[in-house]
């Protein structure tokens, strides 16, 4: 079963406007929390991540706001700009060798 | 540095036929990874390895081998294609933080 639940599925924001993307895990053991950016015919590439000993992070227009307690993390994109146009996937590593858990992914579309 | 390197870019195979889809990293990173991409799903894990010589089985292993001889290389083995492997392959590679993707391989099983 999915183990990281990810919404929207899909997003269309204004040039100027705040884009925000949810996430939902369950496994408590999860100790690191990235969003990945990723363009048409490329790989994804890490966009900001987040450990969860803290509630927030802020990298330029990227910020991750993380409960704990919830089991809920989110990514708010501000001033959104054209360029951010692209697929986001939030994830959650286990202790499996490190392997990240994927969301099913938001596809983002900022119009100008 | 070239980072995560996999090859090819794109493949046509048909039913039944088989194939190696190649990864190599030239960061000397111990853990990697081949997940597979299918739209509005996201990547599920296939394989993984830990270090050369040791691999293990992800969410969706069946259809597939991996081997992880050298830290560089691990290719993904196809031995049987059918249409259900039609996907995106990417491999991956970390030494325990940041995750370096490759550009992928687009397969298409017919």
């Amino acid at each position: 079963q999915q183990q990281v639940k990810q919404s929207p599925q899909s997003l269309i924001v204004q040039k100027g406007g705040i884009s925000i993307i949810n996430c939902a895990y369950e496994n408590t053991a999860f100790d690191y929390f990235p969003w990945y950016q990723q363009f048409p015919g490329k790989g994804p590439a890490l966009l900001i991540a987040i450990r969860p000993d803290v509630s927030e992070k802020k990298e330029g227009r990227f910020t991750i706001s993380f409960n704990k307690s919830a089991k809920q993390f989110s990514l708010h994109i501000m001033d959104s700009q054209p360029g951010d146009s692209a697929t986001y996937f939030c994830a959650a590593r286990g202790n499996s060798g490190y392997a990240l858990n994927f969301g099913k992914g938001t596809s983002l579309l900022v119009t100008p | 540095n070239a980072g995560v390197t996999q090859t090819p870019k794109f493949r046509i195979l048909k039913i039944g036929q088989s194939m190696t889809l190649q990864c190599t990293q030239d960061m000397n990173h111990n853990y990697m990874y081949w997940y597979r991409q299918d739209p509005g799903m996201g990547l599920k894990l296939i394989y993984y390895s830990v270090g050369a010589g040791i691999t293990d089985k992800g969410e969706v292993p069946n259809g597939y081998n991996v081997s992880r001889s050298t830290t560089e290389d691990f290719p993904l083995r196809l031995e049987l294609a059918a249409p259900s492997q039609t996907s995106v392959y990417f491999c991956a590679s970390t030494l325990g933080g940041e995750a370096f993707f490759g550009q992928g391989t687009r397969l298409t099983v017919v």
